[in-house]
């Protein structure tokens, strides 16, 4: 049982380019989540998804976009990449009402 | 703006001593949640208590509600070096499908 899974675990862009971060989850989960963590600031939210095929945004969602075809996925792309954008990106999941699960992060930093 | 506010910001104890944190939020609540995060790692959660329960135990942990206050206290008795951490507490909207998260308390136990 993996949990959540998040890719890659670090990644280095240069200003302009565009990637995207990959979690999976195998616990069922109807609700996800991404994050993003700078020091001082705790977690703050970019966007989630209420189950498949939905999305909202979260506290902080401009720059980014994400896509939730399949229950166990949940993709953030980031279009074009900022210095501002340097951050750790955590995905979780949760059912209703229950604890969040927690991938072990990615570490973006955009140059 | 963030719903859990801990307190202290950061907390350096010895070995074998109590360590107390604080959290305060700001709406009315269902359940309100304690996770850690060791140093690079993702969060992975302690302990929930619902808005009806007014102490909860987990082994060393013990965790108490305040709904008048809006306010949760963590208490981690005898605490070892494998408790250094940064400790969150997460409370869900009012809608029960997002996690706010205060900035966390740093909790350094030294041997």
């Amino acid at each position: 049982n993996a949990g959540v899974t998040q890719t890659p675990k670090f990644r280095v862009l240069k200003t302009g380019q565009s990637m995207t971060l990959l979690c999976a989850q195998d616990m069922n989960h109807e609700y996800m989540y991404w994050y993003r963590q700078d020091p001082g600031m705790g977690l703050r939210l970019i966007h989630y998804s209420v189950g498949e095929g939905t999305t909202a945004k979260g506290e902080v969602p401009d720059g980014y976009n994400v896509s939730r075809l399949k229950k166990q996925n949940f993709l953030l792309g980031l279009e074009s990449a900022a210095p501002s954008q340097t951050s750790v990106y955590f995905c979780a999941s949760s059912f209703p009402g229950g604890f969040a699960f927690f991938g072990q992060g990615t570490r973006l930093t955009v140059v | 703006s963030q719903q859990g506010e801990e307190d202290p910001q950061a907390l350096s104890i010895q070995e074998g001593e109590n360590a107390t944190m604080n959290c305060s939020y700001k709406t009315s609540i269902n359940n309100l949640q304690w996770y850690r995060q060791n140093s690079g790692r993702g969060l992975v959660h302690l302990i929930l208590i619902r808005s009806n329960e007014r102490e909860k135990h987990s082994g060393r942990l013990r965790v108490t509600l305040d709904t008048s206050k809006k306010s949760s206290s963590l208490l981690i008795t005898a605490s070892r070096a494998a408790d250094t951490a940064s400790y969150f507490c997460a409370t869900l909207d009012n809608y029960g499908q997002n996690f706010v998260f205060g900035p966390g308390t740093r909790l350094s136990v030294l041997p």
